[in-house]
């Protein structure tokens, strides 16, 4: 897992360039993955989720791959804009946990102008 | 959409102060949760509360309380507030999981506290 903060991971990304964020999980009895996008001062947003019996499912700009043979997830943001500067984290839930999400620590993603 | 409000953005409290931090979610969600989040420590989970009247320890209960006397309604106390406790709270609610679907939790802005 990854720091949050003054040791956080940043990936910096040009301005219209497509942007992916990676998170590992290690419970392989998660079934249930989330990510969130935290600006600056505010609360998670939800972002999009994926169920562990898929390994692809696309929003509006941004797109979720799961790769649960390497227990790996992974955020692609196409034309990465300004307002796309935040935090990124991924959540995963497993019965195993009594439901309960676990967050990861998060990537700062920067676009440069 | 889902709407988790709390009651301040920033507060400043002394030391041995009780602090009381409140959650409004307008969603008629079951869960409630209340987290702290520290730089380098990611999202810890204080407590949480799956019904009215009803709590369960997260990781880090230690110097916390909370009621729920209300479905909409979950409080978070320090009850004598120390500076290790200056951190962003953030409270979060959800729908329980049901014919195998998961929670998705939806969180508030954030109440940011320093302890001094």
């Amino acid at each position: 897992g990854e720091s949050v903060g003054l040791h956080l991971p940043t990936l910096s990304v040009q301005e219209g360039d497509n942007s992916i964020i990676n998170c590992a999980y290690s419970n392989s009895a998660s079934d249930y993955f989330i990510w969130y996008k935290q600006e600056s001062g505010k609360g998670p947003q939800f972002i999009i989720d994926i169920r562990s019996n898929m390994d692809k499912r696309q929003g509006q700009r941004v797109t979720v791959l799961l790769n649960k043979t390497v227990k790996h997830l992974s955020l692609q943001i196409a034309a990465t804009q300004p307002g796309d500067s935040a935090v990124y984290f991924c959540a995963e839930n497993s019965l195993v946990r009594d439901d309960k999400i676990i967050f990861g620590k998060g990537t700062r993603l920067h676009i440069l102008p | 959409d889902v709407k988790v409000t709390q009651s301040s953005r920033y507060l400043v409290k002394r030391t041995g102060e009780k602090v009381f931090l409140e959650c409004v979610q307008d969603m008629d969600h079951e869960n409630m949760f209340w987290y702290r989040q520290d730089p380098g420590l990611g999202l810890r989970l204080i407590y949480f509360s799956y019904d009215v009247k009803m709590k369960e320890k997260g990781d880090i209960p230690e110097g916390y309380s909370v009621s729920r006397e209300k479905k909409e309604r979950f409080s978070l106390i320090l009850e004598s507030a120390s500076t290790n406790q200056t951190s962003m709270y953030l409270c979060a609610s959800s729908f329980p999981p049901s014919g195998g679907a998961r929670e998705t939790q939806y969180f508030g802005p954030g109440t940011r506290l320093l302890v001094l």
